[in-house]
């Protein structure tokens, strides 16, 4: 168990729908990454936070967005689903924000468009 | 952009046998990470590698780091069972700002009696 915490574990919606998926980071880290997982795109970083400021964005959709809360945790909004929206999608925490700094991985929520 | 490649992509090996999986990055890096991933689960730290000539070892496994030749190995040595899972390098390219992690295709294990 790394200590980071991801609600829901698995989530099915239909095409158009949002959905928000709920990261809480390790006690004490101050960063959280978004990353998403498919078979066609293997591990992508969406987006990064630290201590509640945007640091970095990847290669995040224009219909995702994500925010980190006063108490650090985190969500990321998925809007205007598609099917290829469908993926395993982690979030990760560490302790600072430089390079170098062990990332630990939460459980994944598993999203399914239909 | 920052490419990070791995070799071989599946590794059939049979318990006891040594063998070695590569992770070639493209461009200049002095950090890099080593996980696992079991079937449906989440990612593990295995490794991380913050120098040029940094080797790590833990149990039967052992992981280098070539940042000349942008080039990190995990070496397994006498495998056994449990060592099945798919394991993945990832290398951090901004430094100060953000540790963003681009990761490789992964490696898939499956080690067999």
């Amino acid at each position: 168990d790394s200590g980071v915490t991801q609600t829901p574990k698995h989530l099915i919606t239909a095409t158009g729908q949002r959905v928000t998926l709920r990261c809480s980071p390790r006690s004490g880290d101050l960063s959280v990454y978004w990353y998403q997982q498919s078979l066609d795109q293997g591990l992508q970083f969406l987006i990064h936070y630290y201590n509640g400021e945007e640091r970095a964005k990847g290669n995040i959709l224009e219909r995702f967005s994500a925010q980190q809360f006063p108490d650090l945790h985190s969500e990321l909004n998925l809007s205007s689903l598609e099917l290829g929206d469908s993926a395993l999608y982690f979030c990760a925490s560490s302790v600072y924000s430089g390079g170098g700094d062990t990332q630990y991985f939460g459980p994944g929520t598993r999203l399914t468009v239909l | 952009e920052l490419k990070v490649e791995q070799n071989p992509l599946f590794l059939s090996m049979q318990e006891g046998k040594n063998y070695t999986i590569y992770c070639n990055y493209s461009t200049t890096s002095d950090r890099l990470y080593w996980y696992r991933q079991d079937p449906g689960k989440s990612l593990e730290s295995l490794f991380v590698l913050l120098s040029n000539g940094a080797v790590k070892q833990e149990g039967r496994l052992m992981a280098s780091l070539d940042t000349k030749a942008r080039l990190s190995t995990l070496h397994i040595t006498a495998a056994v069972h449990d060592l099945s899972a798919t394991y993945f390098c990832a290398v951090d390219r901004d430094g100060g700002a953000t540790n963003k992690l681009i990761f490789g295709t992964g490696t898939l294990l499956a080690v067999q009696p």
